[in-house]
């Protein structure tokens, strides 16, 4: 089946510092999706990213779609304390009818030192 | 508010016992699905239903059942062959069965005693 690496598994930085992500995947994908998830709660989506080459901003964060197909990045700049959860990609490849559910990467769980 | 709910927030069942998850929307979605995440993990597809009266199983279906009499609701039972329940358990929605945006529920942490 499809597999999702995502890394860093864990990030350790300072409140204001810049913050990169990144999956891939072991198909082409044509949807990704970057999904946050705090302690106890349902993931919620971020940015969503439908077409090969495209750059999405949703605040401070920013998300693209690798022309590959097969990777995605997210980027957040001038992190601050809110950030702090599991980041997680997803994404969905058609090949197969493309009527289940989403393949996740294990997540990117970022922590933020005052 | 337009959301997906999901209840009890905790759940724990003792050995032999079958327990059921509520998922509730009223986004008017057609496709439900259900996930298991368990620590350090990824979320795993159990179930899924495009639609009313429909639903396939995922990667991770055995020892669980589900049920899609309303549009609205998608149930989940862990019954008694789900050797290792223990898990956080995640029900999403989204508008068709072929639209990729999923919007998930708060989530049941299920413990078994």
């Amino acid at each position: 089946g499809q597999q999702l690496n995502q890394s860093p598994q864990s990030m350790f930085i300072q409140e204001g510092e810049d913050v990169s992500m990144n999956c891939t995947s072991s198909s082409i994908f044509n949807t990704w999706l970057w999904y946050k998830q705090e302690p106890g709660e349902g993931p919620v989506l971020l940015i969503a990213l439908y077409k090969a080459g495209e750059l999405t901003s949703n605040g401070r964060l920013t998300a693209q779609f690798g022309i590959t197909r097969k990777d995605s990045f997210l980027n957040i700049s001038a992190s601050i304390p809110s950030d702090v959860g599991i980041y997680f990609c997803a994404g969905r490849d058609h090949s197969g009818g493309g009527a289940d559910g989403l393949t996740f990467g294990k997540g990117t769980h970022l922590i933020i030192q005052p | 508010d337009g959301g997906i709910t999901q209840s009890p927030k905790y759940l724990f069942r003792k050995e032999g016992q079958n327990v059921t998850l509520s998922c509730e929307q009223n986004l008017n979605h057609d496709a439900m699905y259900w996930y298991r995440q368990d620590p350090g993990q990824g979320l795993r597809l159990i179930y899924y239903s495009q639609i009313v009266n429909d639903f396939q199983k995922g990667d991770i279906a055995e020892g669980y059942s589900v049920s899609r009499e309303k549009k609205e609701s998608f149930p989940l039972t862990v019954t008694s062959a789900q050797k290792n329940p223990t898990a956080f358990y995640l029900c999403a929605s989204s508008i068709s069965a072929n639209q990729e945006t999923q919007y998930f529920g708060p989530g049941t942490r299920l413990l078994v005693l």
